[in-house]
């Protein structure tokens, strides 16, 4: 979906399908790049990062992708669940600082239809 | 074991009012940090704290707020004269490490709303 106004952008998607949302980001200094998950009422879930000197990293039932070209991030979720719907959140650790000083991204309302 | 801790996880102050957060870090975790996110919103950086020490305030407003992380204790982000723009959910997270080498561990926010 496209983001309009402040409203989030948001992915509907049928249980079993694979999900992909995507994230842009602005600093082509930052050396990790992290996905979090956000259930409502919660905080923030980890679900993978990425260093910046790779381009693809896997785990369970997720990929993350990152293009530092087009400064482009994104999360792959394979066969998804009623259990994933939740806002995600792609966050960056710019360069400058070694430590957990992260710089989050807008978020994505993923919705997934039984 | 437990995760982060916060509390109050709801916290209703009138305009005027003082707000105190507070946040017990992962067992064996020495660096905290605060977070604020606003409604539809991104997580917003306040400030990184480790034990008697701040390390980053550079996303803490300059006036009224204040946070501390103790030797003994939990850390505590204080609001002083809230306004209706500090509403907001405010999220702690937690580190073994200076360095950042993967996930911070966020507890589950406390939610302030200011009447």
């Amino acid at each position: 979906g496209e983001s309009v106004g402040l409203h989030l952008p948001t992915l509907s998607v049928q249980e079993g399908d694979n999900s992909i949302i995507n994230c842009a980001y602005s600093n082509s200094a930052s050396d990790y790049f992290i996905w979090y998950k956000q259930e409502s009422g919660k905080g923030p879930q980890f679900i993978i990062d990425i260093r910046s000197n790779m381009d693809k990293r896997q785990g369970q039932r997720v990929t993350v992708l990152l293009n530092k070209t087009v400064k482009h991030l994104s999360l792959q979720i394979a066969a998804t669940q009623p259990g994933d719907s939740a806002v995600y959140f792609c966050a960056e650790n710019p360069g400058g600082t070694s430590y957990g000083k992260l710089t989050f991204g807008q978020g994505t309302i993923l919705t997934v239809h039984p | 074991n437990a995760g982060v801790m916060q509390n109050p996880r709801h916290l209703v102050r009138r305009r005027g009012q003082e707000a105190r957060l507070r946040c017990s870090p992962m067992k064996g975790h020495s660096h905290v940090y605060w977070y604020r996110q606003l409604p539809e919103e991104g997580l917003k950086f306040m400030v990184y704290l480790q034990k008697e020490n701040i390390i980053d305030e550079s996303g803490m407003p300059k006036e009224r707020f204040s946070a501390e992380f103790p030797k003994e204790g939990p850390s505590i982000l204080r609001i002083q004269q809230v306004v209706r723009g500090d509403s907001a959910a405010y999220f702690c997270a937690s580190s073994p490490l200076e360095r950042y080498t993967g996930e911070l561990f966020f507890g589950e926010g406390s939610r302030l709303t200011v009447l």
